[in-house]
């Protein structure tokens, strides 16, 4: 069965250190997602990307954050510099092309610490 | 803006007692609503899409159903293995994206 894979699974880092996280989405589907989630809480979208182009940043915090898909397949998620609220899980999903009623995928997701 | 709520925060169950979790929602036209479960440390899991009010869908031990208004998950005679924090979601007419509850953390003791 198809899944969307992420790395690293596990990060701790410093503040202020830099700190990326890599998405492989299914085989075949154009829309790629990454959400944050913070624990007790439901994911909170940051950033959505339909084949390689941004569709929707309005929630990330682009003075630290930065995303990319640059072929429109694997995508990788930046933080510079890392802050003490930025802890939390970050999570990459992917949907066939993010249409209506379209069931997002989500990967296993990557637990970030910054100490 | 689309809003979801989830009751209860936290559910206790004894293996085999039945019980019903709630996902109330307000959004702007629905395309879909969505349910997850998800295990300690781990992404969401998929387990069904909702597109009216009257549809209903199953899976084992669980039941998905929705109104206008709210969508309840019906777990019949769950066992210890159904202990997760259940995730409900929408998606309205104006937008793509997922809006996300804040779940319910369902415990099953054997």
């Amino acid at each position: 069965e198809a899944e969307v894979a992420q790395s690293p699974r596990y990060k701790i880092t410093e503040k202020s250190q830099a700190v990326a996280f890599w998405c492989d989405p299914i085989s075949g589907h154009a829309t790629l997602y990454w959400y944050r989630q913070i624990l007790g809480q439901g994911p909170e979208l940051l950033v959505q990307f339909q084949d390689e182009s941004v569709v929707d940043d309005s929630q990330l915090p682009k003075d630290r954050f930065s995303a990319e898909r640059l072929k429109g397949v694997d995508s990788t998620l930046k933080i510079q510099p890392a802050e003490l609220g930025d802890s939390a899980m970050y999570l990459c999903a992917s949907s066939t092309r993010g249409g209506r009623g379209d069931t997002q995928y989500f990967g296993p997701g990557t637990r970030l610490t910054v100490l | 803006e689309d809003q979801v709520t989830q009751s209860p925060e936290a559910l206790r169950l004894q293996e085999g007692e039945s019980s019903s979790l709630n996902c109330s929602y307000t959004v702007s036209g629905l395309r879909g609503l969505f349910w997850y479960r998800q295990d300690p440390g781990k992404g969401p899991e998929f387990l069904f899409t909702l597109y009216s009010a009257g549809e209903e869908k199953e899976k084992e031990r669980l039941k998905a159903t929705l109104t206008k208004k709210e969508s309840f998950l019906h777990i019949t005679a769950p066992k210890p293995e159904d202990s997760a924090t259940y995730l409900c979601a929408v998606q309205g007419n104006y937008g793509q994206n997922f809006v996300f509850g804040p779940g319910t953390r369902l415990s099953v003791l054997p």
